[in-house]
Parts: C-alpha cells; sequence; structure tokens
C-alpha cells in the first residue's frame, strides 16, 4: 500500500527567505503527486499536481515541487516566503488504481511559521 | 454558491445529541467524501461515495452515519458521540473516485465540532 511521509512537522523561515518543504512516498510505481496548503480554520486548497512528464512543476502562489523518482520525493519550495504563506501544507499521494486503493493518502502535514 | 460548502461551521453537542452536518458541493462532481481531521492525527479519510453510492467506509464507528440522497448533497449524521470524537470535520468533492487516483479534490471549510 502507498504511505505518504513528511519528516518535518513544524518549520519556521524568515519572510524573504526560500523555502522547501519535504515529501517522500511509499509506492512501487509512479504515483500521482499532490501538495494541498490549509489555513488556520479553512478546508484544504490544491496548490499543485503531478501525473507524469516534466518533473518540475508550477503551482499556485509561487509554489513550485520536483519530481524525484530515484529519492521518491516530491519536495515544495517557494523562493521567497510572504507572511500570508503561514499555513499548513500535506502532500498526498494516488494510484492510477481503481477501488480504494485509487483515494488519496494525505501526509501527516508541515506547520509553516513565518517570522517577520 | 460555489465549490464546496459545509453546515454549521462550528458545532457544539453533548454526548446524547443528535446532530448532523451537511455537505453540498456546486462543482458537477460525482464523487463526495468525509475526513477527520484532529490535533495529532493525520487526515483520515471516513465515508467515499462515488454516484450516489458508498464505496469506502474506513471502519467509522457506527456512531457515525453517512446519507447521500444525490451526487451534489452528503451528510454526516451523529448521535451518541464521544468527546473523542471532538475535531474538524471536512467535506471533499472529486469528478469521480475509485477509477483512478488522479482526480483533483475539493475540500469545503470543515466544521469544528466539539462534543462535551
Amino acid at each position: 500500500a502507498q504511505s505518504v511521509t513528511q519528516p518535518d512537522i513544524h518549520i519556521t523561515v524568515s519572510e524573504g527567505a526560500s523555502l522547501e518543504l519535504r515529501c517522500n512516498y511509499s509506492y512501487g510505481a509512479t504515483p500521482y503527486l499532490f501538495w494541498y496548503v490549509q489555513s488556520p480554520g479553512q478546508g484544504l486548497q490544491l496548490l499543485l499536481k503531478y501525473f507524469s512528464g516534466d518533473t518540475l512543476v508550477q503551482g499556485i502562489k509561487g509554489f513550485e515541487a520536483e519530481f524525484k523518482r530515484s529519492q521518491s520525493s516530491f519536495n515544495l519550495r517557494k523562493p521567497s516566503v510572504h507572511w500570508s504563506d503561514a499555513a499548513e501544507y500535506f502532500c498526498a499521494v494516488g494510484t492510477p488504481y481503481g477501488g480504494s486503493q485509487g483515494n488519496l493518502i494525505f501526509g501527516k502535514g508541515t506547520k509553516l511559521s513565518v517570522k517577520p | 454558491e460555489t465549490g464546496v460548502t459545509q453546515t454549521p461551521r462550528h458545532l457544539v453537542m453533548g454526548m446524547t445529541n443528535k446532530k448532523s452536518l451537511k455537505c453540498e458541493q456546486h462543482l458537477g462532481h460525482n464523487a463526495m467524501y468525509w475526513y477527520k481531521q484532529s490535533a495529532k492525527k493525520p487526515l483520515e479519510l471516513m465515508f467515499v461515495y462515488n454516484f450516489k453510492e458508498q464505496t469506502e467506509n474506513n471502519s467509522v464507528p457506527s456512531r457515525f452515519s453517512p446519507e447521500c440522497p444525490n451526487s451534489s448533497h452528503l451528510f454526516l449524521h451523529l448521535h451518541t458521540l464521544q468527546p473523542e470524537d471532538s475535531a474538524l470535520y471536512l467535506c471533499a468533492s472529486s469528478l469521480s473516485s475509485g477509477t483512478s487516483g488522479g482526480d483533483e479534490q475539493f475540500f469545503g471549510p470543515g466544521t469544528r465540532l466539539t462534543v462535551l
């Protein structure tokens, strides 16, 4: 069965600094990969997704993620963080198969704090 | 209304009460989901409905009873809950479920449930 690991529970960066949030997955083939963001008291919003093709994926709000098959990783990056980026970020994996395996599996999330 | 809406946004109930959470999606999707999000656990998938049929019940206690009268509406009926059921309950929808893991899920803002 597939799984997702987000090793960092909480990260603090200074406003204007670069950001990288880590995500590792476990799956025997190339999965579908997603990053979602959740602001306090809100639902999850999709930032970007990877299905196939170019391994560098651009998303909304200036975020990008790179799929690295050899490392089973899909890390999220942003070159310059804004205070409004403070939120919780979730990595998720989906598989090309049907049934319950086709549902998304979410990581535990990484909470991002931004220092002024 | 656009996207996925959930009512109420906040709910406080006693352990002997009966209440219902409502979710509505205005996206023309065919799959709907209930998730539980608590402070120290990852996002837990509870139920999945695809074309009004329940396709997933993730070992959820019977005090949670879902209902999906049509593809646009999803309810979660609650009765004799426990304090540990206090959490944020998120509803989501996607184009379909079970045919592939690539369909993006759109989330509502959630209902914050407190069980006294």
